[in-house]
């Protein structure tokens, strides 16, 4: 079955960008919206924004001005950079998949990103 | 920005209780609102769509219900393993938005 898994480093220093993959397995990344998720310790749900496969992109008002979201049909993966990260980006950071009626219906396990010098 | 309010924040549950977990949203969203359940240390799992419609391989004790801006969870007789955080989630507007949460912690 289509499984997510993210990736990157779990440790970025402030003011630097804190970069992630996303890697779909066992099915295609087309068709379907992908979206970047984040939760902080102990706190709920932020969504950061989606692509879709052929490029399309929207993002959370709250973080646009940060966040690049990327997507690499060839292998499959998508990509989330937020920008200029505080200690308030630690978080664990989920990606997600949708169809257009935008329900979460797959998700990643998730990555632990913490920012600190 | 639609801002989903759960109510209430905890609530500690008997084994076979019913639970009710309710989701305000500050606009009308329709029927646009969907549930999820997350347990200690996973990710979140897609309960319900679109206020009530159930998901294949979730228990039938779960069900929701609900239209315009007040809907309802509800898990019927209450299992050790329902444990875990559950939030609502609109999709009718972006940005997409979630509730802060529902813990419920068995007694």
């Amino acid at each position: 079955q289509v499984q997510l898994q993210e990736s990157g480093p779990g440790l970025v220093k402030p003011s630097e960008t804190l970069s992630l993959t996303c890697t779909v397995s066992g099915g295609s990344i087309s068709s379907y919206y992908w979206s970047w998720i984040r939760q902080p310790p102990g706190k709920g749900l932020e969504w950061i924004g989606y692509i879709y496969y052929s490029g399309g992109t929207n993002y959370n008002p709250s973080l646009k001005s940060r966040v690049t979201i990327s997507v690499d049909t060839s292998k499959n993966q998508f990509s989330l950079k937020l920008s200029s990260v505080t200690a308030a980006d630690t978080a664990v950071y989920y990606c997600a998949r949708s169809a257009i009626n935008w329900y979460f219906d797959l998700w990643g396990r998730g990555s632990l990103v913490t920012v600190s010098s | 920005e639609i801002v989903l309010t759960q109510s209430p924040d905890f609530q500690s549950v008997t084994p076979k209780e019913k639970v009710t977990i309710t989701c305000r949203a500050s606009q009308s969203i329709g029927s646009s609102l969907h549930w999820y359940q997350q347990k200690p240390d996973q990710s979140p799992k897609l309960l319900i769509k679109y206020a009530s419609q159930s998901i294949s391989g979730v228990p039938s004790r779960f069900s929701g219900s609900g239209s315009g801006t007040d809907f309802t969870l509800t898990i019927n007789s209450l299992e050790a393993e329902d444990a875990a955080a559950y939030y609502c989630h609109q999709s009718s507007n972006l940005p997409l938005t979630f509730g802060g949460g529902t813990k419920v912690e068995i007694k």
